[in-house]
């Protein structure tokens, strides 16, 4: 596609529920990056995709984190048993082969557990 | 470890000019540059590689110290489509991830 897409946008769910964020990157971008991002604060790095594997995934909070990548493209992050400390924007970046290139973020997926 | 940007947040006129830095107490291999308005994706705006020259142009460019692990963004006659929040992004050799700073507010005012 034209862009890195993400969805849901916007996403409510209650405390305790499992929740799946789901990223589709930009068509040929072999690299693939999640972030999270709290209200007014930087991006804190969660896990690395290269290809469909995950050599660093050293960001995951906890082990109620997991994250998938099939066919080299979507990925889906799963959050379970969600705390009100999940709740953040989750952006998902990709990038094209080679130092010079820069990360192109989708819009992140606003998550709010209450 | 996260870069340190300076300053936390600055507020200019239209045409001023402001300077952002960051700072990395590990060796960088490449600084990255961003650009993220409220409630939008963060965008690229450049990328300085260890040995590289100074990028940019026009009225926004970068530099790399090597020496001093710092980077400095460089916004000339500022225009109110500058506003936003700025990040630098570190790598250090043979990572394949960025450290981001805590960002940089920047205010335009007419």
């Amino acid at each position: 596609g034209a862009g890195v897409s993400q969805s849901p946008s916007n996403k409510v769910t209650e405390k305790g529920k499992d929740v799946e964020l789901r990223c589709d990157p930009i068509s040929g971008h072999t690299a693939l990056y999640w972030y999270r991002q709290s209200l007014g604060q930087g991006l804190e790095f969660l896990i690395y995709f290269q290809g469909n594997s995950a050599p660093d995934k050293s960001g995951l909070p906890s082990d109620r984190f997991s994250a998938e990548r099939t066919g080299g493209s979507v990925s889906t992050l799963t959050i379970q048993r969600t705390q009100q400390e999940d709740s953040a924007v989750y952006l998902c970046a990709s990038r094209s082969t080679g130092s010079l290139y820069g990360y192109t973020f989708g819009s992140g997926t606003r998550l709010t557990v209450v | 470890q996260q870069p340190v940007q300076s300053p936390q947040a600055v507020i200019l006129r239209e045409g001023e000019d402001a300077v952002i830095n960051c700072s990395s107490s590990k060796a960088l291999y490449s600084v990255h540059w961003y650009r993220q308005k409220h409630g939008e994706a963060p965008v690229f705006l450049m990328i300085l590689l260890k040995g590289g020259e100074q990028k940019g142009h026009e009225k926004i460019s970068a530099s790399f110290n090597e020496k001093k692990q710092q980077s400095s963004l460089y916004l000339t006659a500022s225009q109110l489509s500058y506003s936003g929040t700025y990040f630098c992004g570190t790598a250090t050799q043979g990572a394949q991830k960025l450290v981001f700073g805590q960002g940089t507010r920047l205010t335009i005012n007419p």
